[in-house]
């Protein structure tokens, strides 16, 4: 099966800027995760999405980021503006909704913020 | 959320057998433990899965004691290439529950 899918690959912006980032869960994954990653930590869950609602968006920054998955399938993850300590690895995950199912990640995109 | 507490990093030489113990005291009822890898540039890749005793696929094995308080994961012969970050989890993926991820351990194989 196809893995998660997730552009762009790399992103460098000025402070101030507004970036987005898409994702491509695996086919019928009903949940699925946004987590921003630092580099020398691990990933910490920005928001989590079942179909298209959310169920977890507590270390959301909304004063600056906001995420939607219209259709319950592709989602997005917006910044603006962006601040230099947003430069990290955001990654996408997808599970499925049943049982304990683990974690399939993508790749991730790396953000550089000048 | 439970909390996990994993060393920050180990070394190995290569072909040896490697056990990264994970400690997690208050684990819940409905929780099981799932071990994640990753790479440089790559997002983490899970390993295995368990809820109590043993488990064991064709890259890992997983072991958990009765009181479920801690787990090790084991990594057999090892080469160059397991070199990464793992990552212990325990909670629930999937439907409305979620993981936390801790700092993980540091592996670094050694030639």
């Amino acid at each position: 099966e196809a893995g998660v899918a997730q552009s762009p690959r790399y992103k460098i912006i000025e402070k101030r800027q507004s970036v987005a980032f898409w994702c491509n869960p695996i086919s019928g994954h009903a949940t699925l995760y946004w987590y921003q990653q630092i580099l020398g930590q691990g990933p910490k869950l920005l928001i989590q999405f079942q179909n298209n609602g959310v169920v977890d968006d507590s270390q959301l920054p909304k004063d600056r980021f906001s995420a939607e998955r219209l259709k319950g399938v592709d989602s997005t993850l917006k910044i603006q503006p962006a601040k230099l300590e947003d430069s990290a690895v955001y990654l996408c995950a997808s599970s499925n909704f049943l049982g304990n199912q683990p974690q399939h990640f993508g790749d991730g995109t790396r953000l550089s913020i000048l | 959320l439970a909390k996990t507490t994993q060393p920050i990093s180990m070394d190995s030489y290569e072909g040896q057998e490697v056990n990264i113990t994970c400690s997690h005291n208050n684990i819940a009822t409905n929780d099981y433990i799932t071990w994640y890898q990753q790479f440089p540039s790559q997002g983490p890749r899970f390993i295995i899965q368990g809820y109590k005793t043993k488990v064991t696929n064709e890259v890992a094995s997983l072991f958990i004691p009765a009181d479920r308080k801690s787990s090790t994961l084991s990594l057999p012969r090892v080469s160059l290439s397991d070199t990464a970050v793992y990552y212990c989890l325990v909670g629930a993926s999937g439907g409305y529950q979620k993981v936390t991820f801790g700092t993980g351990t540091k592996l670094q194989v050694i030639p």
